[in-house]
């Protein structure tokens, strides 16, 4: 199962908007409406930011959204604030209980 | 509250194999499916595999087929991942992670276990 494709960067200065894309298949991101979007701090374990493509978990703020469109998910981030800087990853069901990653996408607030 | 706590910190040697365990409290142990992911220094996450903790059920990612095993007791609420026939490749903070039967997003993640696999 081959990872999912992010860019490995994005970066935006305070209060701008970014879009990080998420890539995969129609095996896995195309083929099923559970893709999930992770924040992680530096040594940190992951944290839940978007789930079933496009829901919040309670506590995230709603300056975070998800959609989809065919094979690629994204994750929007508007009004960017300096603790939004982390890395970013996405993860999609691939079938058969398993699930599959992308790389990751470090954002940078200038 | 939810809290999954996995051992400390491993070192071994290329070739040997090294056994994690991940403790679960706050929850009913066999109404979560437990998957564990690993993340190589500086590099993205990947799946390993689940174990179904209500029977002991479990599918593994394909690349490790054959050096790895995830096995549960209900006693201890403890999962288990072992992986033989460690490499350099192997480094990595191993996480332990849960997710509700029907749904499919993780919710709750061990701390993490740095495995070192030195030559």
């Amino acid at each position: 199962q081959s990872a999912l494709t992010q860019p490995r960067s994005v970066s935006g200065s305070p209060g701008q908007s970014v879009t990080i894309s998420c890539t995969g298949t129609s095996s896995d991101v195309g083929g099923y409406n559970y893709v999930s979007w992770y924040q992680q701090h530096p040594g940190k374990a992951p944290k839940l930011m978007i789930y079933d493509v496009s829901k919040r978990p309670s506590g995230v703020p709603d300056r975070f959204s998800g959609s989809k469109s065919g094979n690629t998910a994204s994750l929007s981030i508007s009004g960017l604030q300096a603790e939004d800087e982390a890395d970013y990853f996405c993860c999609s069901y691939a079938g058969n209980y398993r699930r599959v990653f992308g790389g990751g996408t470090k954002l940078t607030v200038l | 509250q939810v809290q999954l706590v996995q051992s400390g910190a491993e070192v071994r040697k290329s070739g040997a194999s090294v056994k994690l365990s991940c403790k679960a409290s706050g929850y009913t142990f066999t109404s979560y499916y437990m998957h564990w992911v690993r993340q190589a220094p500086g590099q993205g996450l990947q799946w390993m595999g689940i174990i179904n903790p209500s029977g002991g059920s479990t599918t593994y990612e394909q690349k490790f087929q054959g050096r790895v095993t995830m096995t549960w007791d209900t006693s201890t609420s403890t999962v288990y991942l072992e992986l033989s026939s460690l490499s350099s490749e192997d480094t990595a903070v191993y996480y332990c992670t849960i997710v509700a039967a029907g749904l499919y997003y993780f919710n709750y993640w061990g701390q993490g276990t740095l495995v070192t696999v030195s030559s």
